[in-house]
């Protein structure tokens, strides 16, 4: 099983829609989770962390069940600039282990 | 804010050759990493270091050096490239190695060996 695991997409929402990621990680040991975002060709850049109590930023909403060792990223009113690949990102012993990257494309 | 600068930004290398990546951080960040990027592969860690004098190996080390002479600079060292190496590398930094510092990423060096 690879350690963490994404759907790649793509997916195309028009905008105003609300999309969901999803994301597994193999090891229960696993410390600390993190979504980033990746434009085409630029560096990840850290969208937010994931809180076993759920968090949320504006219109993105991130939740972690470490029993199931899921995590997930709730985007709600999609805008054209949310298009992207989103990041899946484990901590585990000071070191990120990333997910392949699940790719949005919002139309208009 | 200068963050994390990463040099050359495009490079291109004839097999056997050999060539330093820069990395420079100005945030006195302790922890920084280097990461390649290749297409349907996702980032796999190459190297890392929580500390001047400190470094380790991660997923992918083999055929790359690095050292951290200083808490700034964190050079990766191709000593006889290979087309395999081709690829775009990324450097990173975070305050600490503590898990939950999110990290920083500079602009990527893209680097294809012939």
């Amino acid at each position: 099983r690879k350690e963490v695991e994404q759907d790649p997409g793509p997916f195309n929402v028009p905008e105003g829609a609300t999309v969901a990621f999803n994301c597994t990680y193999s090891n229960s040991a696993s410390q600390s989770f993190f979504w980033y975002r990746q434009d085409c060709r630029k560096e990840p850049k850290l969208l937010m962390s994931v809180y076993s109590s759920g968090n949320e930023d504006g219109r993105f909403t991130a939740q972690l069940n470490r029993a199931s060792q899921y995590i997930s990223l709730l985007i709600r009113d999609s805008k054209l600039s949310d298009s992207a690949t989103y990041l899946c990102v484990v901590n585990l012993r000071s070191t990120l282990t990333f997910g392949k990257g699940t790719m949005l494309l919002v139309s208009p | 804010n200068a963050g994390v600068t990463q040099t050359p930004k495009f490079q291109v290398l004839k097999t056997g050759q050999s060539m330093t990546l820069q990395c420079a951080q100005d945030m006195n960040h302790e922890y920084m990493s280097w990461y390649r990027q290749d297409p349907g592969m996702g980032l796999r860690l190459i190297h890392y270091s929580v500390g001047a004098g400190i470094t380790d190996q991660g997923e992918v080390p083999n055929g790359y050096n690095v050292s951290r002479s200083t808490t700034e600079d964190f050079p990766l060292r191709l000593l006889s490239a290979a087309p395999s190496q081709t690829s775009v590398y990324f450097c990173a930094s975070s305050y600490d190695s503590n898990s939950n510092q999110p990290q920083h990423f500079g602009d990527g060096t893209r680097l294809s060996i012939l």
